[in-house]
């Protein structure tokens, strides 16, 4: 069955340092990866996406990658800031032209000042 | 553009009683996703909905629930009857479409007790 894999445990990371949160999934050939990012008791917010032909994507101090071979995709802050503590979602397409997207169950990211 | 908008906000109900839950899209977005979000399990695909249309409903857990779509800008997910196990968020999500970053609501906590 597919499954995406997400740290469970949260991420405790001081302030300007870079934050990496990882997604592995399995049983997926997605034709893309999103990110989200959920703030306690408010919906997730969409992030960035990247596609299977796309190793790479940036905006701002966010960086995604995507390694179809692995299977993983890794979600990095630079220079993080007490501001960016929350959880983090992703969520690739379950692929065969499917459009509902699957989440992982997300990692709590806190960045320490 | 509001953004996604669902009411209530809270809904507090009583075993065995109907619950209705709206969502207003984002004008413009063809695609509508019901999620259903719980610590123990996350964020579940109940249903979704392309140009109004039902397109896949095998999120949704039982015969109990029901969604529905009367036009491009209202949607309704229904519990009845309702039980304790419902207890949950729920979020409504539009988007452009396929390979596009979706907008959520803000959900509604139900409690049924």
């Amino acid at each position: 069955s597919q499954k995406i894999e997400q740290n469970s445990e949260a991420l405790n990371i001081q302030e300007g340092k870079t934050a990496t949160l990882t997604c592995n999934y399995t049983n997926y050939s997605p034709a893309y990866l999103q990110w989200y990012r959920q703030d306690p008791g408010r919906g997730p917010v969409f992030l960035l996406l990247i596609r299977e032909n796309e190793k790479e994507k940036r905006k701002e101090r966010l960086k995604v990658t995507f390694d179809t071979t692995l299977k993983q995709s890794l979600f990095h802050i630079t220079a993080s800031q007490p501001a960016d503590s929350a959880t983090y979602l992703c969520a690739p397409n379950s692929g065969g032209g499917a459009d509902g997207l699957t989440f992982g169950k997300g990692t709590h990211l806190i960045i320490q000042p | 553009d509001a953004g996604v908008i669902q009411s209530p906000r809270h809904e507090v109900t009583e075993m065995g009683q109907e619950v209705t839950l709206r969502c207003k899209p984002i004008s413009g977005h063809d695609y509508l996703f019901w999620y259903r979000q719980t610590m123990m399990r996350g964020l579940e695909l109940l249903i979704y909905f392309n140009n109004n249309v039902p397109i896949d409903d095998s999120g949704m857990p039982e015969d109990r629930f029901s969604a529905k779509m009367p036009n491009a800008s209202f949607s309704t997910l229904k519990i009845q009857p309702s039980e304790p196990r419902d207890s949950a968020v729920y979020f409504c999500a539009s988007s452009f479409g396929t390979g596009y970053g979706y907008t959520f609501g803000s959900g509604t906590r139900l409690t049924v007790v």
